[in-house]
Protein backbone atom coordinates (compact mmCIF):
# COMPACT_ATOMS: atom_id res chain seq x y z
CA UNK A 1 0.00 0.00 0.00
CA UNK A 2 0.66 3.66 -0.19
CA UNK A 3 2.09 3.95 -3.56
CA UNK A 4 2.50 7.61 -5.05
CA UNK A 5 3.16 7.43 -9.12
CA UNK A 6 5.10 10.60 -10.98
CA UNK A 7 4.73 11.24 -14.90
CA UNK A 8 6.42 11.62 -16.72
CA UNK A 9 9.55 10.06 -15.22
CA UNK A 10 11.64 12.05 -17.93
CA UNK A 11 11.38 15.06 -19.71
CA UNK A 12 13.32 16.66 -22.13
CA UNK A 13 11.99 19.86 -23.54
CA UNK A 14 13.05 23.23 -25.20
CA UNK A 15 14.12 26.68 -23.31
CA UNK A 16 10.84 29.27 -23.01
CA UNK A 17 8.49 25.88 -23.02
CA UNK A 18 5.94 24.77 -20.14
CA UNK A 19 6.33 21.55 -18.82
CA UNK A 20 3.44 19.56 -16.42
CA UNK A 21 4.84 17.01 -14.04
CA UNK A 22 1.77 14.82 -12.22
CA UNK A 23 1.73 12.94 -8.89
CA UNK A 24 -0.62 10.66 -8.03
CA UNK A 25 -1.32 8.76 -4.92
CA UNK A 26 -2.81 4.99 -6.20
CA UNK A 27 -3.74 2.93 -3.44
CA UNK A 28 -4.87 6.10 -0.70
CA UNK A 29 -6.54 9.26 -0.41
CA UNK A 30 -4.13 12.52 0.01
CA UNK A 31 -5.58 16.32 1.65
CA UNK A 32 -1.64 17.06 1.22
CA UNK A 33 1.13 16.61 -1.57
CA UNK A 34 4.27 18.22 -1.60
CA UNK A 35 6.69 18.99 -4.10
CA UNK A 36 10.59 18.64 -3.75
CA UNK A 37 13.44 19.38 -5.96
CA UNK A 38 17.05 17.95 -6.05
CA UNK A 39 19.93 19.05 -8.01
CA UNK A 40 22.95 16.70 -8.82
CA UNK A 41 24.36 15.42 -5.34
CA UNK A 42 22.78 17.45 -2.99
CA UNK A 43 19.67 16.64 -0.83
CA UNK A 44 15.93 17.38 -1.38
CA UNK A 45 14.80 21.03 -1.17
CA UNK A 46 10.83 21.62 -0.71
CA UNK A 47 9.63 23.81 -2.86
CA UNK A 48 5.46 23.85 -2.35
CA UNK A 49 2.97 22.57 -0.07
CA UNK A 50 -0.20 21.64 -1.77
CA UNK A 51 -3.70 21.00 -0.15
CA UNK A 52 -6.37 19.73 -2.14
CA UNK A 53 -8.73 22.45 -3.11
CA UNK A 54 -6.90 25.26 -1.70
CA UNK A 55 -3.62 27.36 -3.30
CA UNK A 56 -0.20 25.96 -2.90
CA UNK A 57 1.86 27.45 -0.19
CA UNK A 58 5.62 28.10 -1.64
CA UNK A 59 8.97 28.15 0.23
CA UNK A 60 10.95 31.32 0.16
CA UNK A 61 12.76 31.87 -2.43
CA UNK A 62 10.24 29.48 -5.03
CA UNK A 63 8.26 31.36 -7.76
CA UNK A 64 4.64 30.56 -7.24
CA UNK A 65 4.18 31.82 -10.94
CA UNK A 66 6.73 30.10 -12.30
CA UNK A 67 5.82 26.51 -10.67
CA UNK A 68 2.21 26.51 -10.73
CA UNK A 69 0.67 23.77 -8.82
CA UNK A 70 -2.81 22.07 -8.88
CA UNK A 71 -4.72 20.01 -6.17
CA UNK A 72 -7.77 19.07 -7.89
CA UNK A 73 -8.37 16.06 -6.27
CA UNK A 74 -7.27 13.39 -3.52
CA UNK A 75 -5.18 11.78 -5.28
CA UNK A 76 -3.49 14.01 -7.78
CA UNK A 77 -1.58 17.13 -7.74
CA UNK A 78 0.35 19.09 -10.87
CA UNK A 79 3.20 20.60 -10.97
CA UNK A 80 3.78 23.19 -14.14
CA UNK A 81 7.17 24.79 -15.10
CA UNK A 82 6.42 26.84 -16.87
CA UNK A 83 8.85 28.90 -19.56
CA UNK A 84 11.42 26.39 -18.74
CA UNK A 85 15.04 27.38 -18.45
CA UNK A 86 17.78 25.14 -17.74
CA UNK A 87 18.44 25.92 -14.40
CA UNK A 88 15.25 24.63 -13.89
CA UNK A 89 17.07 21.47 -14.83
CA UNK A 90 16.59 19.06 -12.17
CA UNK A 91 15.18 16.16 -10.34
CA UNK A 92 11.49 16.46 -9.65
CA UNK A 93 9.94 14.30 -6.46
CA UNK A 94 6.58 14.57 -4.85
CA UNK A 95 5.06 12.76 -1.45
CA UNK A 96 1.79 12.30 -0.23
CA UNK A 97 0.39 12.64 3.29
CA UNK A 98 -2.57 9.80 3.45
CA UNK A 99 -5.79 11.24 4.43
CA UNK A 100 -5.69 8.89 7.49
CA UNK A 101 -3.51 7.46 10.14
CA UNK A 102 -1.32 9.30 12.64
CA UNK A 103 2.21 9.13 11.96
CA UNK A 104 2.26 12.21 9.35
CA UNK A 105 4.24 9.77 6.95
CA UNK A 106 4.74 10.92 3.89
CA UNK A 107 5.08 8.68 0.66
CA UNK A 108 7.30 9.64 -1.95
CA UNK A 109 7.21 9.19 -5.65
CA UNK A 110 9.60 8.13 -8.21
CA UNK A 111 10.81 11.35 -9.45
CA UNK A 112 10.49 13.18 -12.29
CA UNK A 113 13.78 14.23 -14.13
CA UNK A 114 13.53 16.88 -16.33
CA UNK A 115 16.27 18.22 -18.75
CA UNK A 116 15.79 21.94 -20.35
CA UNK A 117 18.00 22.63 -23.56
CA UNK B 1 15.57 27.43 11.45
CA UNK B 2 16.39 23.25 12.13
CA UNK B 3 19.38 22.21 10.37
CA UNK B 4 19.67 18.26 9.85
CA UNK B 5 23.22 17.06 9.56
CA UNK B 6 24.76 13.92 8.44
CA UNK B 7 28.10 12.59 8.68
CA UNK B 8 30.03 11.57 7.10
CA UNK B 9 29.05 12.24 3.56
CA UNK B 10 30.37 9.02 2.00
CA UNK B 11 31.45 5.71 3.37
CA UNK B 12 33.05 2.84 1.69
CA UNK B 13 33.36 -0.62 3.44
CA UNK B 14 33.55 -4.22 2.95
CA UNK B 15 30.89 -6.61 2.72
CA UNK B 16 29.68 -8.27 6.29
CA UNK B 17 30.64 -5.31 8.38
CA UNK B 18 28.16 -3.40 10.87
CA UNK B 19 28.33 0.21 10.38
CA UNK B 20 26.45 3.15 11.56
CA UNK B 21 25.40 6.58 9.83
CA UNK B 22 24.73 9.71 11.95
CA UNK B 23 22.52 12.32 11.64
CA UNK B 24 22.23 15.61 13.77
CA UNK B 25 19.81 18.37 13.89
CA UNK B 26 19.72 21.48 15.89
CA UNK B 27 16.48 21.90 17.06
CA UNK B 28 14.41 18.97 19.89
CA UNK B 29 11.10 20.17 18.65
CA UNK B 30 10.16 17.57 15.94
CA UNK B 31 7.20 15.34 15.14
CA UNK B 32 8.93 12.70 13.92
CA UNK B 33 12.17 11.44 12.11
CA UNK B 34 12.37 9.40 9.07
CA UNK B 35 15.42 7.24 7.38
CA UNK B 36 14.98 7.05 3.79
CA UNK B 37 17.15 5.15 0.80
CA UNK B 38 17.71 6.81 -2.68
CA UNK B 39 19.23 4.58 -4.94
CA UNK B 40 21.21 7.01 -8.25
CA UNK B 41 18.07 8.55 -10.42
CA UNK B 42 15.43 7.03 -8.23
CA UNK B 43 12.45 8.27 -5.43
CA UNK B 44 12.99 7.76 -2.09
CA UNK B 45 12.09 4.65 -0.16
CA UNK B 46 11.18 4.49 3.31
CA UNK B 47 13.38 2.39 5.87
CA UNK B 48 11.78 3.47 9.31
CA UNK B 49 10.14 6.24 10.79
CA UNK B 50 10.75 7.22 14.65
CA UNK B 51 8.23 9.28 16.66
CA UNK B 52 9.42 11.67 18.81
CA UNK B 53 8.14 9.99 21.89
CA UNK B 54 10.56 6.80 20.42
CA UNK B 55 13.75 5.94 21.07
CA UNK B 56 14.19 3.17 18.36
CA UNK B 57 12.69 0.86 15.55
CA UNK B 58 14.04 -1.91 13.76
CA UNK B 59 13.29 -3.43 10.55
CA UNK B 60 15.16 -6.41 9.61
CA UNK B 61 19.03 -5.63 9.51
CA UNK B 62 18.50 -1.95 10.21
CA UNK B 63 18.01 -0.10 13.50
CA UNK B 64 17.39 2.93 14.00
CA UNK B 65 17.47 5.30 16.90
CA UNK B 66 16.90 8.51 18.36
CA UNK B 67 17.90 10.99 21.32
CA UNK B 68 16.19 14.03 20.81
CA UNK B 69 18.31 15.70 24.06
CA UNK B 70 21.07 15.31 22.22
CA UNK B 71 20.16 16.28 18.91
CA UNK B 72 20.87 12.82 17.26
CA UNK B 73 19.85 9.96 15.19
CA UNK B 74 21.99 6.85 14.29
CA UNK B 75 20.89 4.27 11.80
CA UNK B 76 22.66 0.63 12.46
CA UNK B 77 22.93 -1.51 9.65
CA UNK B 78 23.98 -5.06 10.60
CA UNK B 79 25.73 -7.15 7.96
CA UNK B 80 26.14 -5.20 5.26
CA UNK B 81 25.82 -6.19 2.12
CA UNK B 82 26.73 -4.51 -1.81
CA UNK B 83 22.89 -3.98 -2.29
CA UNK B 84 23.18 -1.78 0.34
CA UNK B 85 25.23 0.89 -1.67
CA UNK B 86 22.65 3.56 -1.56
CA UNK B 87 22.49 7.10 -0.47
CA UNK B 88 20.72 7.47 3.13
CA UNK B 89 18.87 10.01 4.17
CA UNK B 90 17.52 11.18 7.18
CA UNK B 91 14.80 13.77 7.62
CA UNK B 92 12.48 15.37 10.11
CA UNK B 93 9.12 16.34 10.62
CA UNK B 94 9.04 19.49 12.34
CA UNK B 95 6.52 20.38 14.94
CA UNK B 96 3.53 22.19 14.06
CA UNK B 97 4.28 21.92 10.76
CA UNK B 98 4.06 19.41 8.00
CA UNK B 99 7.53 20.17 6.28
CA UNK B 100 10.06 17.37 6.38
CA UNK B 101 13.67 18.84 6.59
CA UNK B 102 16.34 16.56 5.16
CA UNK B 103 19.98 16.14 5.36
CA UNK B 104 22.47 16.05 2.67
CA UNK B 105 23.16 12.45 3.02
CA UNK B 106 25.32 9.80 3.50
CA UNK B 107 26.59 8.30 -0.36
CA UNK B 108 27.38 4.56 1.21
CA UNK B 109 29.22 2.14 -1.11
CA UNK B 110 29.94 -1.83 0.19
CA UNK B 111 32.67 -3.51 -1.31
CA UNK B 112 32.01 -7.43 -2.33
Amino acid sequence: GAVVSQHPSWVICKSGTSVKIECRSLDFQATTMFWYRQFPKQSLMLMATSNEGSKATYEQGVEKDKFLINHASLTLSTLTVTSAHPEDSSFYICSASPLSGSANEQFFGPGTRLTVL
Amino acid sequence: KQEVTQIPAALSVPEGENLVLNCSFTDSAIYNLQWFRQDPGKGLTSLLLIQSSQREQTSGRLNASLDKSSGRSTLYIAASQPGDSATYLCALLIQGAQKLVFGQGTRLTINP
